[in-house]
């Protein structure tokens, strides 16, 4: 299956700061790319999808300043807390969609956000 | 709702066979999945059924689906500790490459 890798896999940033998460798609080319946050003991919600070439799509209550969103190329997407605060603390993960029979997602390994 | 809903945590002993059910949300939802978690890794898709389907079964796994009730259970046979993991549910309720709605998980934990 397609390789997603994120980077970096875990930060600790101080309160005000902003904080910059790559994601990959090694083997294949992605036009599209989803953004999900997970809390401890909580379900994967999805937060953008990242369009290569567009502005980004943004789910209801999530705040397109605070996390900027960039599809720079067919293979990377980068999420950018700005100005982050302790209770943007998360786990963040993307996704590549695959086109097929049953449009399977390749998830990266994620990135543990921590807000001092 | 719009809640896919999952018991939160399940044990069992290495060999017997473990049973994780999830209700989801919208009937019309074409995809059903299971993905694994294990710590430091990404999502892996363990399985998946067509909404047409009433069971799917892949080597150790088997899938039930009731649409009716808008039911999905994975029954792992034959689990192993190395199946110790969180195991999400997810739906698919729009078009091929959207993004899918998970339950929030049920973490497995296979003694020895």
């Amino acid at each position: 299956g397609a390789v997603v890798s994120q980077h970096p896999s875990w930060v600790i940033c101080k309160s005000g700061t902003s904080v910059k998460i790559e994601c990959r798609s090694l083997d294949f080319q992605a036009t599209t790319m989803f953004w999900y946050r997970q809390f401890p003991k909580q379900s994967l919600m999805l937060m953008a999808t990242s369009n290569e070439g567009s502005k980004a799509t943004y789910e209801q209550g999530v705040e397109k300043d605070k996390f900027l969103i960039n599809h720079a190329s067919l293979t990377l997407s980068t999420l950018t807390v700005t100005s982050a605060h302790p209770e943007d603390s998360s786990f963040y993960i993307c996704s590549v969609p695959v086109s097929g029979s049953y449009n399977e997602q390749f998830f990266g390994p994620g990135t543990r956000l921590t807000v001092l | 709702g719009e809640d896919v809903e999952q018991s939160l945590f399940l044990s069992v002993r290495e060999g017997d066979s473990s049973v994780i059910n999830c209700t989801y949300t919208d009937s019309s939802s074409t995809y059903l999945y299971w993905y694994k978690q294990e710590p430091g890794a990404g999502l892996q898709l363990l399985t998946y059924i067509f909404s047409n389907m009433d069971m799917k079964q892949d080597q150790r796994l088997t899938v039930l689906l009731n649409k009716k009730d808008k039911h999905l259970s994975l029954r792992i046979a034959d689990t192993q500790t190395g199946d110790s993991a969180i195991y999400f549910c997810a739906e698919r309720k729009d078009q091929a490459g959207t993004a899918l709605i998970f339950g929030k998980g049920t973490t497995l934990s296979v003694s020895s």
